[in-house]
């Protein structure tokens, strides 16, 4: 089946650049999503890449898609305090409506 | 301009009530959804509604019962609670197809959680 994973905690400096992976196993995935979720809150959507892209860029965000790898990174660049959150990454694909989501990261971002 | 509204956002209960969680959205899409977060971030869906037609039941309990009374609407009724039910749930909405374009962009609710006692 479907299977999406992330690695569990990432901790940045205020001002460094953060990268968050995601690794899924669906290669009929069509579209892979970047969600984040701020303590006590619900689930922003932050970007989304389609599957025939390599990379899009949105201000401090860069999605990197490896389709081959079933790799997929964010990367924020500039972190800063309000950037600590859980990141969830998610996929979707022609077949179903229905979005797989990653087990989350939970990125700490420290002065 | 809340987007996808549901309510309440806390809910607290005994084991064996039944309750209701409500979500609307405001986007004009057709298609809606439920998801649970278990307490470890866990995020899976549950069941999503496209024109108030069931499409996706992913083995949820029969106590799980979402009711879709219009486009705009997906409220979700749970019936005999259990311990294992406490959660947070989400609502979420999307339009399936839009132009010939296919996105799937779901935009999620704030959340309800849920507390079974």
């Amino acid at each position: 089946g479907e299977d999406v994973e992330q690695s569990l905690f990432l901790s940045v400096r205020e001002g460094d650049s953060s990268v968050i992976n995601c690794t899924y196993t669906d290669s009929s995935s069509t579209y892979l999503y970047w969600y984040k979720q701020e303590p006590g809150a619900g689930l922003q959507l932050l970007t989304y890449i389609f599957s025939n892209m390599d990379m899009k860029q949105d201000q401090r965000l860069t999605v990197l898609l490896n389709k081959k790898d079933k790799h997929l990174s964010l990367r924020i660049a500039d972190t800063q305090t309000g950037d600590s959150a859980i990141y969830f990454c998610a996929e979707s694909s022609y077949n179903t409506d229905k979005l797989i989501f990653g087990t989350g990261t939970r990125l700490q971002v420290f002065p | 301009d809340t987007a996808v509204s549901q309510t309440p956002k806390y809910l607290v209960t005994q084991m064996g009530n039944d309750k209701s969680i409500k979500c609307e959205q405001n986007l004009g899409h057709d298609t809606m959804y439920w998801y649970k977060q278990d307490s470890k971030k866990f995020l899976k869906i549950m069941f999503s509604y496209n024109n108030k037609e069931l499409i996706i039941n992913e083995t949820v309990p029969n106590r799980f019962s979402p009711k879709s009374p219009d486009k705009a609407h997906l409220n979700l009724h749970i019936n005999s609670l259990e311990l294992g039910d406490s959660a947070v749930y989400f609502c979420a909405s999307s339009q399936v197809a839009s132009g010939g374009e296919y996105t799937d962009t779901q935009y999620f609710g704030p959340g309800t959680r849920l507390t079974v006692l």
